[in-house]
């Protein structure tokens, strides 16, 4: 069966500091790949997604990136931490040819 | 690109009772019509969809309509329960080449025992 995992579950970080989020899919192959951020009472905001290794596309300019350095593998990271990345990051991908996203559990992000 | 409102953003009903929530799309190529239902500090999954060749489609409590005319999409829950108690978010896809999803800014649904 298929599975999605993020980790970490939870992170806090200084402000100024790096990150590195990681997604991974499990018994698929070829999926499409997508990172959200949903901050406090919020909804949900699509950053990057990415149809094949090493193609990504940003939705929204800031100083998050993303990279698919293999097919099942979606990283999301940043130089410099800013207050304002604080939030409930979430990773879901899309079988082929369903037309459903699916969520993974998310990392809970903290910036202080 | 495409635009999804929804409304009301809060709903408390009593248990038992209906509840209603709306969207509206702007895009007219949008094609698929997910809802789904986030529990405090987890992930949100999907309870129905509906395509844009159908109607109404209904799965036991929960239904969804689709007026393509207007473009609008409701979520209907009858007998409502203490565990339907969530937020809950539409969204619609669109039908160019990616088929990016938009969704809309989820509606916060108590229901009062």
């Amino acid at each position: 069966s298929q599975t999605i995992h993020q980790w970490p579950a939870t992170l806090v970080q200084p402000v100024g500091s790096p990150l590195s989020l990681e997604c991974t899919v499990e018994g698929t192959s070829n999926p499409n790949l997508y990172w959200y951020r949903q901050a406090a009472g919020r909804g949900l905001q699509l950053l990057f997604y990415s149809v094949g290794i090493g193609q990504i596309s940003s939705e929204v300019p800031q100083n998050l990136s993303a990279s698919r350095p293999q097919d099942r593998q979606f990283i999301l990271s940043s130089k410099k931490l800013l207050l304002s990345d604080s939030g409930f990051y979430l990773c879901a991908w899309k079988p082929y040819p369903s037309d459903t996203q699916y969520f993974g559990p998310g990392t809970r992000l903290t910036v202080l | 690109g495409e635009n999804v409102e929804q409304h009301p953003s809060t709903l408390s009903v009593q248990e038992g009772d209906s509840a209603v929530i709306k969207c509206t799309y702007s895009d007219s190529a949008s094609n698929y019509f997910p809802w789904y239902k986030q529990e405090l500090g987890k992930r949100p999954q999907l309870i129905i969809d509906i395509r844009s060749n159908v109607g109404e489609k209904k799965d036991q409590r929960i239904a969804v309509t689709l007026n393509k005319t207007a473009k609008h999409f409701s979520l209907h829950i009858t007998e409502t329960q203490p565990e339907d108690s969530a937020v809950y978010f539409c969204a619609a896809r669109g039908a160019g080449g990616y088929q990016k999803v938009t969704f809309g800014i989820g509606t916060k649904l108590q229901v009062i025992p």
